[in-house]
């Protein structure tokens, strides 16, 4: 099955903590990228990477750290979490090329407590 | 600053009916303007698509409507369906553009 999967569905933390989300596409993508969407369903970009290189970094607090290994690959960590943190990371991929599609994988939801 | 927006953030018809969803954006720049649909549970998902060099963009039951002057569009949606029921999203990107922009998101349900 060729999608963008992303682990896990769901993580509960406390303020402080360290977390990892991981995210994979087998879509042959060059281009991955991270969303963010809030309670209100509002959808921010955070990240977008071409062939492991960090293209785009939105005015994202500096807790929060993409990392590539490959362009099937772009994993986010977020250093000491805070309550505003609690939202769905929704990870994407897409060709870089013109109007292309970009595909979602079904995001991971954290809640903050 | 929301650069895209959509103007109602629900609406509901009766089955059968065709929706309404309305979208305007800020930066002239824009030049592809696609609707994605989503779902609770799962990521938004590419319904339709429109470049700004046309007008009008229909796929089966979706149409889009583009008016570039006044810088607004709409997603008209034929014999709506319950199947139907998410919210539905209206982008933005430029050419070759990384960072799609979405709108606040109008979530439609439709009435059997």
């Amino acid at each position: 099955e060729t999608a963008v999967f992303q682990t896990p569905n769901y993580h509960v933390t406390q303020v402080g903590n360290e977390v990892s989300f991981n995210c994979k596409q087998t879509l042959g993508h060059d281009t991955m990228y991270w969303y963010k969407q809030d309670s209100k369903k509002l959808l921010k970009i955070m990240f977008s990477y071409n062939n492991k290189q960090l293209i785009v970094n939105e005015t994202v607090p500096r807790r929060f750290s993409p990392q590539s290994s490959d362009k099937a690959h772009l994993n986010l960590r977020i250093k000491s979490v805070e309550p505003e943190d609690s939202a769905v990371y929704l990870c994407a991929s897409s060709y870089r090329a013109a109007n292309t599609e970009v595909f979602f994988g079904k995001g991971t939801r954290l809640t903050v407590v | 600053q929301q650069q895209v927006r959509q103007s109602s953030q629900s609406l509901t018809v009766w089955e059968g009916e065709t929706a309404i969803l309305n979208c305007s954006y800020e930066n002239s720049a824009f030049d592809y303007f696609p609707w994605y649909q989503q779902f609770p549970g799962e990521g938004p998902a590419l319904l339709i698509a429109i470049r700004s060099v046309s007008d009008k963009k229909e796929d089966g039951r979706f149409t889009i409507f583009f008016n570039k002057r006044e810088k607004n569009l709409s997603l008209h949606i034929k014999d709506s369906q319950p199947g139907d029921s998410a919210t539905y999203f209206c982008a933005a990107n430029f050419n070759m553009g990384y960072k799609l922009t979405f709108g606040t998101g109008t979530s439609l349900l439709v009435d059997p």
